[in-house]
């Protein structure tokens, strides 16, 4: 059971904007800034957005960040193939002085 | 260009350590704005942060509080090179190991890069 919740799932067709949600408490996103990390299949988790809604260089514009409260949403616009990944959030959690994760979504692209 | 390059066996015995290495090039483990990290990845837990290391004039750790008392987190500066050793393996331990590069910015910090993973095994 992750500390942040996520939907397991979520799917679109090419061109769609589709949203990944990410809840969590006060403790965590709450208090501190989410992150999420785009995992291709068989690769390292890499960055995708920092400071709830900041783009590394590189991640296109496609890809933004939001927070409201104790949670946060992934959203990606103008959906393509080479979307289909696992999207995780993650915050750091003031009660347990630990980094906490989403349990992950796994994006399909139809 | 910050990179990390993990190394170390992929098959450890029950109640015995585990041990990784993680080498940087492009930033140095005695960094003032970084802290380096473990997490472990696994079908059943999912990503879960281990613990990690930092230089802030003097040397730090934070540990996940489910292995506290099994972690131990090193900096090599002499390789540049942090270490992971994680005692009292059972099967439960199995998983993706990576090693990451914690940034800091005015108010948040995030992971970036990581390593390439290790797959861990524990089985007799």
């Amino acid at each position: 059971q992750s500390v942040l919740t996520q939907p397991p799932s979520a799917s679109g067709t090419p061109g769609q904007r589709v949203t990944i949600s990410c809840s969590g408490s006060s403790s965590n996103i709450g208090s501190n800034t989410v992150n999420w990390y785009q995992q291709l299949p068989g690769t390292a988790p890499k960055l995708l957005i920092y400071s709830n809604n900041q783009r590394p260089s590189g991640v296109p514009d496609r890809f933004s960040g939001s927070k409201s409260g104790t949670s946060a949403s992934l959203a990606i616009s103008g959906l393509q193939s080479e979307d289909e990944a696992d999207y995780y959030c993650a915050a750091w959690d003031d009660s347990l002085n630990e980094w906490v994760f989403g349990g992950g979504t796994k994006l399909t692209v139809l | 260009q910050v990179q990390l390059q993990q190394s170390g066996p992929g098959l450890v015995k029950p109640s015995q350590t585990l041990s990784l290495t993680c080498a940087i090039s492009g930033d140095s483990v005695s960094s003032n704005s970084a802290a380096w990290n473990w997490i472990r990845q696994s079908p059943s837990r999912g990503l879960e942060w281990l613990g990690r290391t930092y230089y802030r004039s003097k040397w730090y750790n934070d540990y996940a509080v489910s292995v506290k008392s099994r972690i131990t987190i090193n900096p090599d500066t002499s390789k540049n090179q942090f270490s992971l050793q994680l005692n009292s393996v059972t099967p439960e331990d199995t998983a993706v190991y990576y090693c990451a590069r914690e940034g800091f910015g005015e108010l948040s910090n995030w992971f970036d890069p990581w390593g390439q993973g290790t797959l861990v095994t524990v089985s007799s």
